[in-house]
């Protein structure tokens, strides 16, 4: 039972570089989300996926593409990297929440600490 | 725009105390969970509140979800070291279930 998988944990780039982070997830969850954890600033969201070929923008969307073209896949993309994305990211998957049934539960990867030098 | 605001922001405490976290916001949420995050891992889920004045217990933690669903608390007794972590609250605002809203997180370190 893997539930959500990030790839890489770990990873350094150069200002300017473009990397993707993957992540899967096998609980046929409709809805995913990326995350980025800074200290002192508990998780802040950058985009989500409300299910196949459909993605939003979060609270720090700058920076980063989305693209959700499976139910298991939410890639995140680093266009031209800068110091300011250095921070641990996390995508989380959760059913479709129903009112009065289910709230929007997440369940967490492990996360990809990433560095830009 | 940071919705959620936790206090306090760093909790050092020795086993057997008790300690009261808070989650505070200026808007109204249908719902608030409480995740418990350890190092080099993703956050877990603690409790689930959606009723204004509720009340949940888990084992020694004690969940409450303010009466205008603006603020929820995490009470601890008895601490051990078992419950260090990071603790964050969360909150879906009304009409937007589809995206959380995560505080800035209570780290706890409790020792013997």
């Amino acid at each position: 039972n893997a539930g959500v998988t990030q790839t890489p944990k770990f990873q350094v780039l150069k200002t300017g570089q473009s990397m993707t982070l993957q992540c899967a997830q096998d609980m046929n969850h409709e809805y995913m989300s990326w995350y980025r954890q800074d200290p002192g600033m508990g998780l802040r969201l950058i985009h989500y996926s409300v299910g196949a070929g459909i993605t939003d923008q979060g609270e720090v969307p700058n920076g980063y593409n989305v693209s959700r073209s499976t139910t298991e896949d939410f890639p995140l993309r680093l266009l031209s990297a800068a110091p300011s994305q250095t921070s641990v990211y996390f995508c989380a998957s959760s059913l479709r929440p129903v009112s009065g049934i289910r709230t929007n539960i997440q369940y967490f990867g492990a996360g990809t600490r990433l560095s830009v030098l | 725009t940071q919705l959620l605001e936790q206090s306090p922001q760093f909790l050092s405490i020795q086993e057997g105390e008790n300690l009261t976290v808070y989650c505070n916001s200026s808007s109204v949420f249908s719902s608030l969970q409480w995740y418990r995050q350890e190092p080099g891992e993703g956050p877990v889920l603690l409790v689930t509140v959606v009723t204004g004045g509720e009340v949940k217990k888990l084992k020694r933690l004690t969940f409450q979800f303010g009466d205008a669903r603006k603020d929820s608390s995490l009470h601890i007794t008895a601490a051990q070291p078992g419950d260090t972590g990071l603790y964050l609250c969360a909150g879906a605002v009304s009409g937007t279930a589809s995206k959380l809203t995560f505080g800035t997180g209570t780290r706890l370190q409790v020792t013997l």
